[in-house]
């Protein structure tokens, strides 16, 4: 069945620096591919998508590209701050009936940034 | 504004005592669905809903019952809760329609449940 794999965390950064979170997919389709974000105390948000190979999602700072040569949609940002601290999730979605999704999660990755 | 409601946030109780977990929409869509977060594990659905009176089972539905008799309100039902059902449950709707699986879903705020 379709999978997500995301890196281990807790990841711990200094205010400012890079950010990648490594996501690759397993899927049998055309799956669209998303990134949550999970503040403390709340719910997911999405945060950014993509719906075919080589899209680039887009919010926030936050980039993913597509890509399906490597079944992968990393998470970057160039200088993130302290309250990017959250749980991210990687996220695919196949079609099922009537076009609504059902989406299959990665394990979460805790990001802490520190000042 | 636009929300998925749950409740109670939390809720603390003892193994075989039945319980529900009330989810609410105010986005009118079809598609309902509730998911268990727990460490390690991401988030696994456990029973989903296309429309009124259309559910399904996801990929953890032991345990677990639903119901879906008005658009808006989808409950999360356990007859007989058991420890291995401690867990932070979220609740979260979508459209449906079109040819491509990219409606986003929206999510509840969680219901953080401990059976004892």
């Amino acid at each position: 069945g379709d999978s997500v794999t995301q890196m281990e965390g807790p990841v711990t950064l200094s205010e400012e620096a890079c950010l990648t979170i490594n996501c690759t997919y397993t899927a049998t389709g055309y799956p669209s591919l998303f990134w949550y974000v999970q503040y403390p105390g709340e719910g997911l948000q999405l945060l950014l998508k993509a719906t075919k190979a080589d899209d680039k999602g887009s919010n926030k700072g936050f980039e993913a590209t597509y890509r399906k040569e490597t079944t992968s949609f990393h998470l970057e940002k160039g200088s993130v701050q302290v309250s990017d601290s959250a749980v991210y999730f990687c996220a695919l979605s196949d079609r099922i009936i009537q076009g609504a999704q059902k989406l299959v999660f990665g394990q979460g990755t805790r990001l802490t940034i520190n000042p | 504004e636009a929300q998925v409601t749950q409740n109670p946030r939390y809720l603390i109780t003892v193994t075989g005592k039945k319980l529900t977990v009330t989810c609410s929409q105010n986005m009118n869509h079809e598609y309902m669905s509730w998911y268990r977060q727990d460490p390690g594990l991401g988030l696994r659905q456990i029973y989903y809903s296309m429309n009124v009176e259309v559910t399904d089972k996801g990929d953890v539905p032991e345990g677990y019952k639903v119901s879906r008799k008005e658009k808006r309100n989808f409950p999360l039902i356990l007859e007989s809760p058991s420890p291995n059902q401690t867990s932070l449950y979220f609740c979260a709707s979508g459209r449906t329609g079109g040819t491509r699986s990219n409606q986003p879903q929206h999510f509840g705020d969680g219901t953080r449940l401990s059976i004892l």
